[in-house]
């Protein structure tokens, strides 16, 4: 079943913070997450297992709610870069195909 | 890092013939293998999973006989749509995992297929 991505888009200025939030209604075995620009492939952030991770990547992060089958991504001093749209992708357990939300779309203005 | 091609990166071809893409693991081993169609402003969608010397595993929805998958070897797996129609004009991402890299999923360039 289709993880609910919100919000569905955002604009930011430069240095502002985000939240992209990734919910699923089964359990949750795995989360990765995933920034896509326009005409690319996704691009591959970060995976979170279950056991309430948290990860951090230079100024992005993100956590993992195991109980409340919630992960959120934080985008902190945004950057023009990353600017795209970001897809969560869900296991329900290990070696499964990954189900992708509908995605979020970042715009970062200067 | 595991880098993943694809080839080609963008064809066209005229309705009613056929296009093979090919998706190759460059560095190392794919178990599995998994083949996404997007379409403009829409997410991935999960086509089959196909694993090396065995069948592909086909979503609800997907025709197995118009969208054919080989997964021959550890390295190459390939997506040939037969018969092609408009309708079937779309982004095409393959990725692939190795077991022993744990969870993660690498993905492809993709690849744009536009039927005339």
């Amino acid at each position: 079943q289709q993880p609910v991505q919100s919000p569905q888009a955002v604009i930011l200025r430069e240095g502002e913070d985000a939240v992209i939030n990734c919910s699923s209604s089964k359990a949750l075995y795995s989360v990765h997450w995933y920034r896509q620009k326009h005409g690319e492939a996704p691009v591959f952030l970060m995976i979170l297992l279950k056991g309430g991770e948290q990860k951090g990547h230079e100024k992005i992060s993100a956590s993992f709610n195991e109980k409340k089958q919630q992960s959120s991504l934080y985008l902190t001093a945004s950057q023009l870069s990353y600017s795209g749209t970001y897809f969560c992708g869900t296991e329900s357990s290990g070696n499964t195909p990954l189900v992708f939300g509908k995605g979020t779309r970042l715009s970062v203005i200067a | 890092g595991a880098v993943v091609s694809q080839h080609p990166s963008w064809v066209i071809c005229k309705s009613g013939t056929s296009v093979k893409i090919e998706c190759r693991s460059l560095d190392f081993q794919a178990t599995t293998m998994f083949w996404y169609r997007q379409f403009p402003k829409q997410s991935l969608m999960l086509m089959a999973t196909s694993n090396e010397g065995s069948k592909a595993t086909y979503e609800q929805g997907v025709e197995k006989d118009k969208f054919l998958i080989n997964h021959a070897s550890l390295t190459l797996s390939t997506l040939t749509v037969t018969s092609a129609h408009p309708e079937d004009s779309s982004f095409y991402i393959c990725s692939a995992r190795d077991a022993l890299r744990g969870n993660e999923q690498f993905f492809g360039p993709g690849t744009r297929l536009t039927v005339l």
